[in-house]
């Protein structure tokens, strides 16, 4: 199958503090990623649909100015969670769209980023 | 009515059964649905993909699909503990961004 990393793995930082993290395709070309974030106990929550080129879409309450999505080339996209909080603490993870013939594309997934605010 | 219904869990079997996981939506237009596992603290693995009515077979894995009755299901053959986390049910989607909808999924204990 596909791969699709995230860096980095765990992050800890200080409240006030952004961090940035990382989704590339490894072994294809990505035109559209999404991020979910993905509490404790709880389902995936899309974030964000990031298109390659374009400005990402976000979901319904979730503040653009805050987690800022770049998707700058077709195998990488970035999310920068600003001025972060301890309650942005939360499990992120991307996934990148695999192309398939007609309707059969396949989103891959990265392993996730651990985000700890202090 | 939620978008995606998964059985409710949690759900154990013994090791050597088969688990039975359903799943139904309501979007009628999606034309890929996929089942993915997701262990405790990693993120989600595909494990199967299904786009036509019918039943697909991978290894220990059978998916069935049936669009009339928006739904769909995965039987998993000689459950090992391995198996063991949460599967999660996500039909593909319409339009050009082909957004998965995941159920809140079930979690799968198999007892050695």
């Amino acid at each position: 199958g596909a791969v699709v990393s995230q860096h980095p793995s765990w992050v800890i930082c200080k409240s006030g503090t952004s961090v940035k993290i990382e989704c590339r395709s490894l072994d294809f070309q990505a035109t559209t990623m999404f991020w979910y974030r993905q509490f404790p106990k709880q389902s995936l929550m899309l974030m964000a649909t990031s298109n390659e080129g374009s400005k990402a879409t976000y979901e319904q309450g979730v503040e653009k100015d805050k987690f800022l999505i770049n998707h700058a080339s077709l195998t990488l996209s970035t999310l920068t969670v600003t001025s972060a909080h301890p309650e942005d603490s939360s499990f992120y993870i991307c996934s990148a769209r695999a192309p398939g013939r007609g309707s059969t594309d396949t989103q891959y997934f990265g392993p996730g980023t651990r985000l700890t605010v202090l | 009515q939620k978008e995606v219904e998964q059985n409710s869990g949690p759900l154990s079997v013994p090791e050597g059964a088969i688990a039975s996981l359903n799943c139904t939506y309501s979007d009628r237009v999606s034309q890929s649905f996929f089942w993915y596992r997701q262990y405790s603290g990693k993120s989600p693995e595909l494990i199967m993909s299904i786009y036509s009515n019918g039943d697909k077979e991978d290894g220990r894995f059978t998916a069935q699909l049936n669009k009339a009755s928006q739904y769909v299901s995965l039987l998993i053959r000689d459950s090992q503990p391995s198996d063991s986390a949460t599967y999660l049910c996500a039909p593909g989607g319409s339009g050009s961004a082909r957004q998965l909808t995941f159920g809140s999924g079930t979690q799968l204990t198999v007892l050695p």
